[in-house]
Order: structure tokens, then sequence, then C-alpha cells
């Protein structure tokens, strides 16, 4: 399995607080991902990252912010978590330089409830 | 917008049967394709992949076939096992475009 770890797994919270998801890679990836995944949709990409410090917003960005500092961590944060963003987040990973193309190996996912 | 889908979304098999998982697709340039299995609490799990300029290809007791002309993508898995029960999706990407995922088709395999 790919070096992906995603912390914490579960958390429960309530609307209106803030939340951060880690997702932390051992493989040394250039490319990193947040997705989404809820009943009967596929997963749904929050937002990327390219790079350290490079970022950008997937098909759902909105009510999201992502940081990377480090190559092997990515950072999703709620800045004011509400009730529509209950869901199971996963980190993926990916290396290839022409990434869109390439493979993507995903996290064990973080199961997050906003009550 | 164009989308990735699946024609089943349950599947039930006889333990030692093979498995056809089916996809379609509408983004006709779309080059690459990947199939995942998602078990029960865990993240999606590559099991193999095609770029459009293969028709198949061939892993471990699986099979993906890709028909561009009616914009198809199967997943045929060989004597399928209890520990293959699982949700299969596709996933289709084209070149500097985000990847798209389909919802998944469960697959049970019955003892």
């Amino acid at each position: 399995d790919a070096g992906i770890t995603q912390s914490p797994r579960h958390k429960v919270t309530e609307t209106g607080t803030p939340v951060t998801l880690r997702c932390h890679q051992t493989e040394n990836h250039r490319y990193m991902y947040w997705y989404r995944q809820d009943p009967g949709h596929g997963l749904r990409l929050i937002h990327y990252s390219y790079g350290v410090k490079d970022t950008d917003k997937g098909e759902v960005s909105d009510g999201y912010s992502v940081s990377r500092s480090k190559t092997e961590d990515f950072l999703l944060t709620l800045e004011s978590a509400t009730s529509s963003q209950t869901s199971v987040y996963f980190c993926a990973i990916s290396e290839d330089e022409r990434a869109w193309a390439d493979t993507q190996y995903f996290g064990p996912g973080t199961r997050l409830t906003v009550l | 917008g164009e989308s990735v889908g699946l024609h089943l979304p349950t599947l039930s098999v006889q333990e030692g049967d093979n498995s056809i998982i089916n996809c379609a697709y509408s983004n006709s340039a779309s080059d690459y394709f990947i199939w995942y299995k998602q078990e029960s609490g865990k993240g999606p799990q590559f099991i193999i992949d095609i770029r459009s300029n293969m028709d198949k290809r061939q892993g471990q007791r699986v099979t993906v076939l890709l028909n561009k002309t009616v914009k198809h993508l199967s997943l045929q898995i060989a004597a399928t096992q209890p520990g293959d029960s699982a949700v299969y999706f596709c996933a289709e990407n084209e070149y500097n475009n985000d990847m798209r995922f389909g919802a998944g088709t469960r697959l049970t395999v019955k003892p």
C-alpha cells in the first residue's frame, strides 16, 4: 500500500466549528488531492496540490481551504463546518509529471460528522 | 457535462464464477482509465489501469477491456473469491483535466 495516512480517522464536530484534516505521505509524490465521498456520488475533488505551496480548486471547493507547507503534508480545513460537509474524506497522491493521466493512490479516509 | 457511470449498481456471483463489472463513459477525449476496489471502511485500492491506445490489459485474475467505439469499459474478475466482495468503481481522465469517478457497483460473492 502507498504510504498515506490520514488523521483523524473519525471526527464528530458541531456546526460552525473549524476542522482540520491531515494527510501525510511517505512516498515523496509531488501531487496530492482531497476528495469527498458521499452515497450515490463518485469521489469529488475538493482541492489539489502540485507542489509545496502550490494548490488549486477542484469541483467542490466552496467552504474548504488547503495548505501544503511540506511535500509530505496536505491539510484540509473547514473554516466553519456545516452539516452538508458531513462526508468521508479521502486524500490521494500521484507522482507523475503528467499527473492528470497517472494513477492516484488513496489514503484510508476520514469520516467526518457535523452535527 | 460529461460523466462516468455504471450499468449495474449491484452484482451477485457464486464463488468460483467469473465476474464482469461494466462502466460507461461519455467523454470521448478520455485517454486513461482506472478500476478501483473499495472495501467497507477503507480507501479505494488501485486494481488495474488502461490507456486509450490499448483495448485490453490483464493483471492477476483481472482483465480490463476498453471499447472506445461505444465508450465502454469493463472489469473481468476470474474465479471470483469471497475476498473480492467490495464496491468497484471506474475512473476516467482526459489529459490536463480532473479525474472523474463513477459511483460504483457492489459485488457480492456467495459461497
